[in-house]
């Protein structure tokens, strides 16, 4: 089994509805991040959380929020998508050096 | 503020031939970390290597090889003899080693191996 998940895979949804991407892992790491992938962009950081309690913006936290709701689960929502939104999202995990980040599959959303 | 740069959008190369990424950075910090990421036609990404600021030595690896000058804050990555298999999109990053282990990444370049 993988050890980074994320549900859905993939989901097209309308502007103005509320979406929520979950993550969860198994390696027992503290350290989760949600990032977006646009073309030709690379891929940014959206938040991060460095523990339960611990929860910080990235570079592009507008129109997002998280919940950590354990160790293992980290999830992003987007409480009114619109178009821009629309992307291929990971979740991230790293241990306390933070120094390599196991990435999961990735959601591919459209917002139409 | 750290930033990675890959010049290099789009390469194409025929296979067996050989192909080198570029990869240049910028940090303040003297402490950092390097990485390569492959990201394959089915979307996912496959961590390659790490490399810390302070291990300038090359590393080979079956048919990779990283270059790593601090001097040129460049970090750059060649594929020898490609196959159609490295045909990906390949992303360079950077983290700062202490307080700050958040990746930067470069915007990726997409290599292409023709038959």
């Amino acid at each position: 089994d993988a050890d980074v998940t994320q549900t859905p895979r993939n989901r097209i949804t309308k502007t103005g509805k509320r979406i929520m991407l979950e993550c969860s892992q198994t390696k027992g790491h503290d350290r989760m991040y949600w990032y977006r992938q646009d073309p030709g962009l690379g891929l940014r950081l959206i938040y991060y959380s460095f523990d339960v309690k611990d929860i910080n913006k990235g570079e592009i936290s507008d129109g997002y929020s998280v919940s950590r709701q354990a160790q293992a689960k980290f999830s992003l929502s987007l409480e009114s998508a619109i178009p821009n939104q629309t992307a291929l999202y990971f979740c991230a995990t790293s241990d306390w050096s933070g120094h390599e980040q196991y990435f999961g599959p990735g959601t591919r959303l459209t917002v139409t | 503020a750290q930033k990675v740069t890959q010049a290099q959008t789009e390469i194409s190369v025929v296979e067996k031939e050989d192909v080198t990424l570029d990869c240049v950075y910028e940090t303040r910090d003297t402490t950092y970390y390097l990485f390569w990421y492959k990201q394959p036609p089915s979307g996912e990404l496959v961590f390659l290597i790490r490399r810390n600021s302070f291990d300038e030595q090359n590393e080979i690896s079956g048919r990779y090889s990283w270059n790593f000058q601090k001097s040129t804050s460049s970090f750059n990555f060649t594929i020898t003899a490609s196959q159609v298999v490295d045909s990906a999109v390949y992303f360079c990053a950077l983290s700062e080693a202490v307080g700050n282990e958040k990746l930067t990444f470069g915007t990726g370049t997409r290599l292409t191996i023709i038959p």
